[in-house]
């Protein structure tokens, strides 16, 4: 199966930084990489798929990059509602995979 | 608008089995795979298989071969997983995840876009 790995496994920070998140894959997945966003008690939620491209109605804040192997999700400007669990998901292989996800705290 | 609605929590001893069901409106259910995913209690996403509604195709994760099941009632738009076996380590959220997908001609597009409510199953003796 292919490995994500996400870094941090947490991250203090307050609002109105800019926030970047890694995963990175045991081996190249093209762009077939997703960002998801939890909040406790809920289901995850979609933010980015395909590495790059932005879900409907997820606000501009948010972006993804990379290829291959490394990828990154960077949130612009932090707002008191993006304190949450991020994850990367891998679509390239048959066996579907998650990072081990990303807290983001408040400092 | 696109409903995925599981079955309530479970509370199961170790050695049953569990059946979890997620119920699909709004949208046309052989159309889409549905994938489960699990979340044990404060720990990260687990993927676990996926059916194809349309012809009941499968395909599970190594780690839960021989022990999970997935089916689908198409006549009710349900998609079912059943795990067998249960431990401890069981215990957890379960989610239903409707994959969308797109292609070209050389190029595809596979992510969740719908997600269930997650059925929180319990494993204790």
């Amino acid at each position: 199966d292919i490995q994500m790995t996400q870094s941090p496994s947490s991250l203090s920070a307050s609002v109105g930084d800019r926030v970047t998140i890694t995963c990175r894959a045991s081996q190249s997945i093209s762009s077939y990489l997703n960002w998801y966003q939890q909040k406790p008690g809920k289901a995850p939620k979609l933010l980015i798929y395909a590495a790059s491209s932005l879900q409907s109605g997820v606000p501009s804040r948010f972006s993804g990059s990379g290829s291959g192997t490394d990828f990154t999700l960077t949130i612009s400007s932090l707002q008191p509602e993006d304190f949450a669990t991020y994850y990367c998901q891998q679509s390239y292989s048959t066996a579907w995979t998650f990072g081990q996800g990303t807290k983001l705290e408040i400092k | 608008q696109v409903q995925l609605v599981q079955s309530g929590a479970e509370v199961k001893k170790p050695g049953a089995s569990v059946k979890v069901s997620c119920k699909a409106s709004g949208y046309t259910f052989t159309g889409y795979y549905m994938h489960w995913v699990r979340q044990a209690p404060g720990q990260g996403l687990e993927w676990m298989g996926w059916i194809n509604p349309n012809s009941g195709g499968t395909n599970y994760a190594q780690k839960f071969q021989g022990r999970v099941t997935m089916t689908r009632d198409t006549s009710i738009s349900t998609a079912y997983m059943e795990l067998s076996r249960l431990r401890s380590d069981d215990t957890a959220v379960y989610y239903c995840a409707r994959r969308y997908s797109s292609s070209g001609p050389s190029w595809y597009l596979y992510y969740f876009d719908y997600w269930g409510q997650g059925t929180l199953v319990t494993v204790s003796s």
